[in-house]
């Protein structure tokens, strides 16, 4: 099994709300990644949770805030958000930051209005 | 320059042969990667080589691997019109990749012609 499984599927948020994505993987992978992909563009990363415990955060915006409160679910956790902020959010999961593959999930396309 | 470089546009016939080709900046890169995205979807693993290989072939597809050059490419034989999406050149490992977060090129359209 080499699902990383993302939820929701679509997010329309207005400025106001604070939201959450929610991401979970089964394979015991220890690295887990949160990406920002905006249309044409490639995936750029936003955080890196490495055991648990937040090894990266790109300088991204307070407004967005990660949390990983076991070794298989990692929360995106969103507030006052601007309608630059509208992409598809990506999770990926690794074995280890030095393992091999990385397997991302299916993403969030999330619309700021 | 960008540290994963990669054209933009690809264009093959139905039953052709498609080469991607990607270069990269950073000599202490661990891991190549190729994933292929689809119009509205997430990023498919299709294959990866690890930095001390040159070739690495499973089914369709060929990766191989010039590290003096800093150059990989990936040839997909008989290309399908199912095999028409956006393909990410990606390496980990190296000094931006330290924690294993990938540093992608801006991805190659391929689009097959029937």
């Amino acid at each position: 099994d080499t699902e990383v499984t993302q939820t929701p599927k679509h997010l329309v948020m207005g400025m106001t709300n604070k939201k959450s994505l929610k991401c979970e993987q089964h394979m015991g992978h220890r690295a887990m990644y949160w990406y920002k992909q905006k249309a044409k563009k490639p995936p750029e990363l936003m955080f890196v949770y490495s055991y648990e415990k937040l090894s990266i955060n790109e300088s991204v915006p307070s407004r967005f805030s990660p949390e990983c409160p076991n070794s298989s679910l990692l929360n995106l956790h969103l507030h006052a958000l601007q309608p630059e902020d509208s992409a598809l959010y990506l999770c990926a999961s690794k074995t280890a930051p030095g393992g091999e593959t990385q397997y991302f999930g299916p993403g969030t396309r999330l619309l700021v209005l | 320059g960008e540290d994963v470089e990669q054209s933009l546009f690809l264009s093959v016939r139905e039953g052709d042969s498609s080469v991607i080709n990607c270069t990269y900046t950073d000599s202490s890169s661990t891991y190549l990667y190729w994933y292929k995205q689809e119009p509205g979807a997430g990023l498919q693993l299709l294959t990866y080589i690890f930095s001390n290989m040159d070739m690495k072939q499973d089914q369709r597809l060929t990766v191989l691997l010039n590290k003096k050059d800093k150059h990989l490419s990936l040839r997909i034989a008989d290309t399908q019109t199912g095999d028409s999406a956006i393909y990410f050149c990606a390496e980990s490992g190296g000094r931006r990749g330290s924690q294993g977060n990938l540093i992608f090129g801006k991805g190659t359209k391929l689009s097959v012609k029937p």
